[in-house]
């Protein structure tokens, strides 16, 4: 089944602990993003992937890393989580110009 | 700069009626492409249709149907005898072209209620 999975669903954290949010797709898209979603103000990019190795910032950057060591993962990293960053976190992606496949989303929560 | 504006924030609807979402966007490309997904309560976004600018002719599937205007820049998406299973968050979006097609625009959503 053509598909995007998120690892974990759902995490409570605290300030400052590292962590990873993983996406993986089975659909051999080049294109990977990660958005996130607060109240009243929709879906923000935070960074896309054009391919392997290839990534850029989206809207909303900052206090996120990213890589794109295969095709196929497109990770999402806190390094030093911060409050704000509490939201619903979604991986999406797609090929060429055609409509994108969103993950089940995580929610984050970090104390 | 791309720009999504859901200018109802919040529509409740009573079980059977019709229902008009509205989606008005901004861009400077001349091909791009319209999106509509659907957020249940679960949480999880749905793809309902992709439109692209160079197409206008209108689309129905099943209780639903999408309106697209060039002229005026809208995309509107109508529910027709709407049902309970209807109720949900409603996001249109844009996807230009060129440096613009790495990018995703939604609008802020509509938030749909259907009362039985």
């Amino acid at each position: 089944e053509a598909q995007v999975t998120q690892n974990p669903r759902y995490l409570i954290t605290v300030t400052g602990k590292k962590l990873t949010v993983t996406c993986s797709q089975n659909m051999n898209h080049e294109y990977m993003s990660w958005y996130r979603q607060d109240p009243g103000l929709g879906l923000r990019q935070i960074y896309y992937s054009m391919n392997v190795e290839v990534t850029d910032k989206g809207d909303v950057p900052e206090g996120y890393k990213v890589s794109r060591k295969e095709k196929r993962n497109f990770p999402l990293i806190l390094e030093s989580p911060s409050p704000n960053q509490t939201s619903l976190y979604f991986c999406a992606s797609r090929y060429g110009q055609g409509s994108k496949f969103f993950g089940p989303g995580t929610r984050l929560t970090v104390l | 700069a791309q720009k999504v504006t859901q200018a109802q924030t919040e529509i409740s609807v009573v079980e059977k009626e019709d229902v008009t979402l509205d989606c008005v966007y901004e861009t400077r490309d001349t091909t791009y492409y319209l999106f509509w997904y659907k957020q249940p309560p679960s949480g999880e976004l749905v793809f309902l249709i992709r439109r692209n600018s160079f197409d206008e002719q209108n689309e129905i599937s099943g209780r639903y149907s999408w309106n697209f205007q060039k002229s005026t820049s809208s995309f509107n998406f109508t529910i027709t005898a709407s049902q309970v299973v209807d109720s949900a968050v409603y996001f249109c979006a844009l996807r230009g072209s060129g440096a613009g097609s790495y990018q995703l625009t939604f609008g802020k959503g509509t938030k749909l209620s259907v009362i039985p």
